[in-house]
């Protein structure tokens, strides 16, 4: 057990419908890290926050977007779903700015339908 | 453009064997490089790491030598075994930065 939490598990949506996927860090982690992977591909990153501020943003779409909150939970927002939004979304925590050792959620399973 | 290959997709290996997964970057930025495993239905799991500044970490059965001049870094796991079959995902960064460049990752089946 990685200490860091995802809901839900698995999430079925229409297309152009919205969700929100929910991650809690390990205790004591200032940063959150959002990642996609998709069918047989690496796991690509999306976004980064570190105490509430975005540090850092990879390949992003603009239909999603993140925050992070005081209490250092984090959400991420996709809207507009299409089928390819389907993937495996997993956040990762680290206790510094720094990537270096990141431990990961068990997921988020996303289909779009 | 994918900085971090793994051109391995799968890799089959008795038990008891040495297993070695392998990885090649392109972005001579990296200076830092990482190992996950990761099972099914779960997120994947820190196993070692390695710095720049070194060429060989070895962590109990699992040992990471790095080739800068070659961009290429392996991973060898003696003697494998049945847990050890998995995914296994290389990742780069630099010190610094802020994340993690993943390759696409090699399953790993240990044959009993």
């Amino acid at each position: 057990d990685s200490g860091v939490t995802q809901t839900p598990k698995h999430l079925i949506t229409a297309t152009g419908q919205r969700v929100t996927l929910r991650c809690s860090p390990r205790s004591g982690d200032l940063s959150v890290y959002w990642y996609q992977q998709s069918l047989d591909q690496g796991l690509q990153f999306l976004i980064q926050y570190y105490n509430g501020e975005e540090r850092a943003k990879g390949n992003i779409l603009e239909r999603f977007s993140a925050q992070q909150f005081p209490d250092l939970h984090s959400e991420l927002n996709l809207s507009s779903l299409e089928l390819g939004d389907s993937a495996l979304y997993f956040c990762a925590s680290s206790g510094g700015t720094a990537a270096y050792e990141q431990y990961f959620g068990p997921g988020t399973r996303l289909t779009v339908t | 453009d994918q900085q971090v290959k793994q051109n391995s997709p799968s890799l089959s290996v008795q038990e008891g064997r040495i297993s070695i997964l392998n990885c090649d970057y392109t972005n001579s930025m990296f200076d830092y490089f990482l190992w996950y495993k990761k099972y099914p239905a779960e997120g994947p799991t820190f196993l070692i790491s390695i710095s720049s500044i070194k060429d060989k970490n070895e962590d109990g059965r699992f040992t990471v030598f790095l080739n800068k001049s070659a961009k290429h870094l392996s991973l060898h796991i003696v003697p494998s075994q049945p847990g050890d079959s998995a995914v296994y995902f290389c990742a780069a960064t630099n010190f610094g930065n802020e994340k993690l460049t993943f390759g696409t990752g090699t399953r790993l089946t240990i044959i009993p």
